[in-house]
């Protein structure tokens, strides 16, 4: 199993660019969360879904917009990109979502915004 | 609301060293505690977790246990490894909140072992 793999690994956009983060887990995992981690902060939570067709926003959704058309894929878009979207993200999945789930996460990648 | 406070660091810890990183948390209810942690250039990954009071979590010679009356749930390894350098997470799953096995993250302490 590859487990959650995230492309690009990095990128650099310029203000007002449009790019599409993309997340694939191969664990047949129903949940499935976008994190942010900005320097010397913890993580958080920008979208999650519960199943295909079904999302929901988290902490700090403003910006971004998500599409869950199947189990496995999970992408993250940016529309119009801003200096405050540079930042490290996260995708994660988990299999029932509960308390006690663990949340399995991606390598990341590394946005800048100039 | 929720919330997760976890020491500052960086902390830096001769091999062989005791290690504690110090995390308390605000919650509702029972929330489940978890230490992920993020070795250089990685995503995170569990480390250990605890989901009711007086659990102990320990994998990998760390451990921590869930402490209701202090609402602490501090990560211990008795002899740490240059292999231990990384970012240490406390987080929470909150049972109430509206994101369904949301986590809540600390701001992570990094931790440098030397040999």
């Amino acid at each position: 199993n590859a487990g959650v793999t995230q492309t690009p690994k990095f990128r650099i956009l310029k203000i007002g660019q449009s790019m599409t983060l993309q997340c694939t887990q191969d664990m047949n995992h129903n949940y499935m969360y976008w994190y942010r981690q900005d320097p010397g902060m913890g993580l958080k939570l920008i979208y999650y879904s519960v199943g295909a067709g079904i999302t929901d926003k988290g902490e700090v959704p403003n910006g971004y917009n998500v599409s869950r058309s199947t189990t496995e894929d999970f992408p993250l878009r940016l529309e119009l990109a801003a200096p405050s979207q540079t930042s490290v993200y996260f995708c994660a999945s988990s299999l029932t979502g509960g308390g006690a789930d663990t949340q399995y996460f991606g390598p990341g990648t590394r946005l800048t915004v100039l | 609301g929720n919330s997760v406070t976890q020491m500052e660091g960086p902390v830096t810890l001769s091999e062989e060293a005791f290690l504690t990183i110090n995390c308390t948390y605000t919650a509702t209810g029972y929330p489940s505690l978890f230490w992920y942690v993020q070795y250089p250039g990685e995503g995170l990954q569990l480390l250990l977790k605890a989901t009711k009071a007086d659990d102990k979590g320990s994998n990998k010679g760390f451990e921590a246990t869930y402490r209701k009356e202090t609402t602490s749930f501090h990560l211990e390894k008795g002899s740490v490894q240059v292999s231990d350098s990384a970012v240490y997470f406390c987080a929470l799953s909150d049972p109430y909140g509206g994101s369904q096995g949301n986590l809540i993250f600390g701001k992570g302490t990094k931790l440098s072992v030397k040999p």
